[in-house]
């Protein structure tokens, strides 16, 4: 099946540390991928729609100069949180989508637990 | 604007039982609904979808239902299993926000041996 894998799993850093966040389709090519941010409780919150070869597109709200999005290849996106603070501490979840249709479900990563202290 | 709802924040059931999780969505443009199940510290996992051409698919001890009038859809499992306690979300996609997915707030579902 289809498999995205994504890394660090969980980050502990300072605040003002920029972090990446690699998500990579192990088994498929991705024209498009898509992040995701969960706090505790709560559901997924699209935050960003990642092309290939092209800007992302964020979601009302999201900062786009402070959550830096590079989709470089088919097979893999970055999600750079730049200068990370408290308020940034959350579930950062990647997604892709396999080749094949609108009707194609969207595989998730395991996501990154991210600390800002 | 919450466009896709899981009303129920909990469901607990004896295992061998009949799990039934609801959603309900009020943008009638979508036209894809999945269910994923999700563990703590993990990214979810996709189980079943469908499309609103039809009213029912199965996979499995999974079925999903889907009522386009009401714009409600359940997953039903069949039986329950201690290993299918999680939180389900349903998800729905829509013609206007191409493969762009909309969440439910989950459903943790607690199966007892």
């Amino acid at each position: 099946g289809a498999v995205v894998s994504q890394h660090p799993s969980w980050v502990i850093c300072k605040s003002g540390t920029s972090v990446k966040i690699e998500c990579r389709s192990l088994d498929f090519q991705a024209t498009t991928m898509f992040w995701y941010r969960q706090f505790p409780k709560q559901s997924l919150m699209l935050m960003a729609t990642s092309n290939e070869g092209s800007k992302a597109t964020y979601e009302q709200g999201v900062e786009k100069d402070k959550f830096l999005i590079n989709h470089a290849s088919l097979t893999l996106s970055t999600l750079t949180v730049t200068s990370a603070h408290p308020e940034d501490s959350s579930f950062y979840i990647c997604s892709a989508r396999p080749p094949g249709g609108v009707f194609q479900p969207q595989h998730f990563g395991d996501g990154t637990r991210l600390s800002i202290l | 604007d919450q466009q896709v709802k899981q009303n129920s924040p909990s469901l607990s059931v004896q295992e061998g039982r009949i799990s039934i999780l609801n959603c309900d969505y009020t943008n009638s443009m979508f036209d894809y609904f999945l269910w994923y199940k999700k563990y703590p510290a993990e990214g979810p996992t996709f189980l079943i979808s469908i499309s609103s051409i039809k009213d029912k698919n199965e996979d499995g001890r999974f079925t999903v239902f889907l009522n386009k009038s009401a714009k409600h859809l359940s997953l039903h499992i069949v039986p329950s299993q201690p290993g299918d306690s999680a939180v389900y979300f349903c998800a729905a996609s829509g013609v206007p926000s191409g493969s762009r997915l909309t969440f439910g707030e989950g459903t943790q579902l607690t199966v007892n041996p």
